[in-house]
């Protein structure tokens, strides 16, 4: 079945640092692949997306580019502020088919400090 | 609009004690997913519905879990006898049936069993 390796956190930086955390996955043909974040006390919300290959999904300065070649969708972003704290999933699809279901790994933690 | 509305958002029950958690997806939506987090074991699925029909329930950790969709605006998950290993934060989630479409995610209900 699919799968989702993310790297290990937590991530501590310095506010207005750069941020990468990647993502590599396995999936049958090229599903749409989600970013989801999740802060303190809430549910998941969706972060950003990319729905084929080679698109770049970008939102709130988070950027993360569909690549098919390393199978990879890693999440980056140019200056992480404190409010960016959170715990941020990679989400591709759960198995072939259109159900929508996506796999969810353990998450990687941002901290970021003033 | 409103979101995936759930309710207790906190409970703490004993142990042997039934536990009834209530789901309203948002509106149009037809699938909804039932998820249970945990630091040891992250983000799993448990079962989801689509046209208020279990599709799959594989998640579904044992016969003390259950999980009914009696239509398209309500659902709930039911837990009996509870148990100290059944606490997390349980996420009902829902969406438009497909590959690629965004999954909702509601604020959570976080349970305590004792």
């Amino acid at each position: 079945g699919n799968s989702v390796t993310q790297m290990e956190g937590p991530v501590t930086l310095s506010e207005e640092a750069f941020l990468t955390i990647n993502c590599t996955y396995t999936a049958t043909g090229y599903p749409s692949l989600f970013w989801y974040v999740q802060y303190p006390g809430e549910g998941l919300q969706l972060l950003l997306k990319a729905t084929k290959a080679d698109d770049k999904g970008s939102n709130k300065g988070f950027e993360a580019t569909y690549r098919k070649e390393t199978t990879s969708f890693h999440l980056e972003k140019g200056s992480v502020q404190v409010s960016d704290s959170a715990v941020y999933f990679c989400a591709p699809p759960n198995g072939s088919g259109n159900t929508g279901k996506l796999i969810f790994g353990q998450g990687t933690t941002l901290q970021v400090k003033p | 609009d409103a979101g995936v509305i759930q309710s207790p958002r906190h409970e703490v029950t004993e142990m042997g004690q039934e536990v009834t958690l209530r789901c309203k997806p948002i509106s149009g939506h037809n699938s909804l997913f039932w998820y249970r987090q945990t630091m040891m074991r992250g983000l799993e699925l448990l079962i989801y519905f689509n046209n208020n029909v279990p599709i799959d329930d594989s998640g579904m950790p044992e016969d003390r879990f259950s999980a009914k969709m009696p239509n398209a605006s309500f659902s709930t998950l039911k837990i009996q006898p509870s148990e100290p290993r059944d606490s997390a934060v349980y996420f009902c989630a829902s969406s438009l049936w497909g590959s690629g479409n965004t999954i909702y995610f509601g604020e959570g209900s976080w349970l305590t069993v004792v």
